[in-house]
């Protein structure tokens, strides 16, 4: 059983908003606190989005300047990700992932397969 | 933000052979450095945390170390199912970056 799935819509329009979700397996939601994501542009390199915990404390990263929203439902084993207005820039291949808290911050660990999100019209 | 330098981009090398990869930190991150294998297609796979510790399962002839704020994975004998990019991600602070990516592959 894949630990972590991501699912959402694979196209969104320009301005719109980006809504995905990762469902947690079962023995893998009491295994950690914090859960994250991660993005990645098509052929280019990874940018840590945000993480939340169990309580929906959310960190998050400046360079979305304030488009992005965490949130978690721990009754279905799963947390959330949007982004608002989008633009073709936000298109990427978006990666659910525990975080693996070793000190203050994490590493990441396991990762979601991905999923790619299109930003066109 | 703290950036992450990664040398080289890409590296092609033979089976048997040892590869080294570099990722500099633009300011102190205290060891708090993992490394990352992804192969095309796939998500990235954790082998390293906290610059040198070794994950479950990963093949010892990776290690990693450091010096300072510049920080080494070591392929000691580079094999057939080692191609792949690998990223380092400092965690020593907020937010959390990574480096360029060094391309790998197998002559």
């Amino acid at each position: 059983q894949v630990p972590l799935q991501e699912s959402g819509p694979g196209l969104v329009k320009p301005s719109g908003t980006l809504s995905l979700t990762c469902a947690v397996a079962d023995d893998y939601i009491s295994s950690s606190d914090w859960w994250s994501w991660v993005r990645q542009p098509p052929g280019k390199g990874l940018e840590w989005i945000g993480e939340i915990n169990h309580s929906g404390r959310a960190n998050y990263n400046p360079s979305l300047r304030g488009r992005v929203t965490m949130s978690i439902e721990k009754s279905k084993n799963q947390f959330s990700l949007n982004v608002r207005f989008v633009t073709a820039a936000d298109t990427a291949v978006y990666y659910c992932a525990r975080a693996e808290v070793d000190g203050i911050w994490s590493f990441f660990d396991p990762w979601g397969q991905g999923t790619l999100v299109t930003v066109s019209s | 933000d703290i950036q992450m330098t990664q040398s080289p981009s890409t590296l092609s090398a033979s089976v048997g052979d040892r590869v080294t990869i570099t990722c500099r930190a633009s300011q102190s991150i205290s060891s708090l450095l993992a490394w990352y294998q992804q192969k095309p297609g796939e998500a990235p796979k954790v082998l390293i945390h906290k610059a040198s510790n070794l994950e479950s399962g990963v093949p010892s002839r990776f290690s990693g170390s450091e010096s300072g704020t510049e920080f080494t994975l070591t392929i000691t004998s580079l094999q057939p199912d080692d191609f792949g990019t690998y990223y380092c991600q400092q965690y020593n602070s907020s937010p959390l970056t990574f480096g360029g990516g060094t391309k790998v592959e197998i002559k």
